[in-house]
């Protein structure tokens, strides 16, 4: 069964910090992985998109990377800030268009 | 830029009656899904769509689940007649090349 798990469950870091969220995924025959960010009652946010041939992608402060051989996709936050506490969502594609989602890592920033 | 709208954003039906979900789509995107998510569970995919068909559906889209593009901007989900495991925040997001995937802000469905 494919499946995708996030680790950990809840973070809370001080401002400035370097930080790495982990996903996990049964399956290694991924299509493409995408990281998401939710603010508390809101939508996604799609935030990088990591296609299977790809090992990393950037955007701004945000780096994510893929490991297919080891199941493993992370995301880097660098100098976190305060606005960056949010619940951060990975989730995957296979052969199909449907994005299977991990539970999630709720961030917390703090002054 | 542009964005996926949905409406409502807050639904509360009684147990049995029928709901209608609304999304606006991407202009351009071709590829439509709807997926859900229980308070404190994860994101579900529920059905994808293009070329005015369903492309692919889960376990929970059952009979009393169906979706329909209506005209050339809305896509709609409706749930026949709703029970109380229905309430979640049901997302639609749409992309126009299987990609990544846009989503809305979600409307949240309470069935009392």
């Amino acid at each position: 069964k494919q499946e995708v798990t996030q680790i950990p469950a809840a973070l809370s870091v001080p401002e400035g910090e370097n930080l790495v969220l982990n996903c996990s995924f049964t399956d290694s025959a991924i299509y493409n992985l995408q990281w998401f960010r939710q603010d508390p009652g809101k939508g996604l946010t799609s935030l990088l998109l990591i296609q299977s041939s790809q090992r990393e992608q950037t955007s701004g402060r945000l780096n994510a990377s893929l490991d297919k051989s080891s199941g493993r996709s992370t995301l880097y936050i660098a100098a976190s800030q305060p606005g960056d506490s949010a619940t951060y969502l990975c989730a995957a594609t296979y052969n199909t268009d449907k994005l299977i989602f991990g539970t999630g890592t709720r961030l917390q920033v703090f002054p | 830029e542009p964005e996926v709208t949905q409406t409502p954003s807050h639904q509360v039906t009684q147990m049995g009656q029928e709901v209608i979900l609304r999304c606006v789509p991407i202009s351009n995107h071709l590829y439509f899904y709807w997926y859900r998510q229980i308070l404190g569970q994860k994101v579900e995919f529920l059905v994808s769509f293009y070329n005015n068909e369903i492309s692919e559906k889960s376990e929970i889209f059952d009979d009393q689940f169906s979706v329909e593009r209506p005209d050339g901007s809305n896509f709609t989900l409706k749930i026949r007649s709703t029970k109380l495991e229905d309430s979640a925040m049901y997302f639609c997001a749409s992309n126009w090349d299987r990609g990544r995937q846009y989503f809305g802000p979600g409307t949240r469905l309470t069935v009392t």
